[in-house]
Formats: structure tokens, sequence, C-alpha cells
């Protein structure tokens, strides 16, 4: 079956410390996978995605994401985050259909 | 512009009832999803379809129905059979080649009251 597995439900973290938020997928899922955030009440909107070539990827915001496919990894980071980077973050894959982990949700203080 | 539009962004139903969410998209997109967001259980699959006139069901189907009869549109029915409507519903279209990129709607909220 296919599945996407985002390992902490939450990560608190300060503001200008870097981040790391984890993706495992499993090997049925992996042809594209895909990096969205989502703020209150609004829908998803893409940070990243991986379809092949050079496995670091770097999205908009100024986040970027590494394809491991010995350790079936997806992991998002970001070297220094900003308040307004406080936001719910869900990793997807696709293989015959569009899937998510259960997100992870951000939160950055002062 | 183009883009994928839900409607309503609200919406209240009473127990017992039927209600459809509106999801069109002008992408030109062949697939498209329905999800149920709840809190703290990400996005759960309810359907999806790959091509007019087929669809498939997710992983929690029961209680939703959906139809598919131009590429443009995929309403999800949330019919009185399902036990725990309120939730955000969150539509997206995917093109099916290059360039590989899914789009998501604004949502929409219902609440059973």
């Amino acid at each position: 079956a296919q599945s996407v597995t985002q390992l902490d439900s939450q990560v608190p973290v300060f503001e200008e410390a870097p981040v790391e938020l984890r993706c495992n997928y499993s090997s049925s899922v992996s042809v594209y996978l895909f990096w969205y955030v989502q703020y209150p009440n609004q829908g998803l909107q893409l940070l990243l995605k991986y379809l092949s070539g050079s496995t670091l990827v770097k999205g908009i915001n100024g986040f970027e994401a590494e394809f491991n496919k010995s350790q079936t990894s997806f992991h998002l980071r970001k070297p220094s985050v900003h308040i307004s980077d406080t936001a719910e973050y869900f990793c997807g894959g696709t293989a015959s259909k569009l899937t998510f982990g259960t997100g992870t949700r951000l939160q950055v203080t002062l | 512009d183009g883009g994928i539009t839900q409607s309503p962004k609200y919406l209240f139903r009473k127990e017992g009832q039927n209600v459809t969410l509106s999801c069109e998209q002008n992408l030109n997109h062949d697939a498209m999803y329905w999800y149920r967001q709840d809190p703290g259980q990400g996005l759960r699959l309810i359907y999806y379809s790959q091509i007019v006139n087929d669809f498939q069901k997710g992983d929690i189907a029961e209680g939703y129905s959906v139809s598919r009869e131009k590429k443009e549109s995929f309403p999800l029915t949330v019919t009185s059979a399902q036990k725990n409507p309120t939730a955000f519903y969150l539509c997206a279209s995917m093109a099916m080649g290059e360039p590989v990129e899914a789009f998501f709607g604004q949502g929409t909220r219902l609440t059973v009251v």
C-alpha cells in the first residue's frame, strides 16, 4: 500500500534557528514527492517537488529537501526560520494516487 | 487565470441532509481529488478521479459520493450516511504528465448543526 509518514506531529523552534521536518515514504509511493505548506483555513501551497534528477531540491521561502532513496526519506530543511514560517507542513507522494502524511505543525517562537 | 475553485467556503448542514461541495478547475488537469482534514489526522483521501466518467474510492469513502461528468468538475456529495461530516474539505487537481504538480482549492468548511 502507498504511504507517506511524517515522523513529527509538532516541531517547536526558535526564530533564526535551523529546522528539519522529517518524511519517509514507502517504495510503492515514490515516483514524485512533494512538500506543501498550509496556513490556517486555507488550501495547500506547493513548497517544492522532487520528480527526478538532483536529489537536493530547492523550493520557495528558503526551504529545501533532500531525496534519499536508500533511506526512503524526503526531509524538509530550512537553515534559519522566521515567525512567518509557522504553519502546517505536509509531505506527499504519488504513484497511482496522491497521498499525504499526517502533517507537521511548525511553531516558530521568538 | 488558471486555478481550482471550491465553493462555498463555509457550509452548514442539518443532520440527515445531503449536501454537495463544488470543485472546478480550468487547468486542464486529468486527475482530481477530494480530501477530508480533521485536526491531527492530516489529509485523508475520500475519492479521486483520473479520467472523465471514472473515479476510485479513497481511504474514507463511506458516506460520500462523487461524479466526474466533465473534466473541469468533480463535485462531492456528503450524504446523510456520513455520521461525522463536520470537517474541512479540500479539493485538488493534478496533471498526470510533465510537469507534475497538484493544485489545491481554498477548502470548504462543513459544519453540521
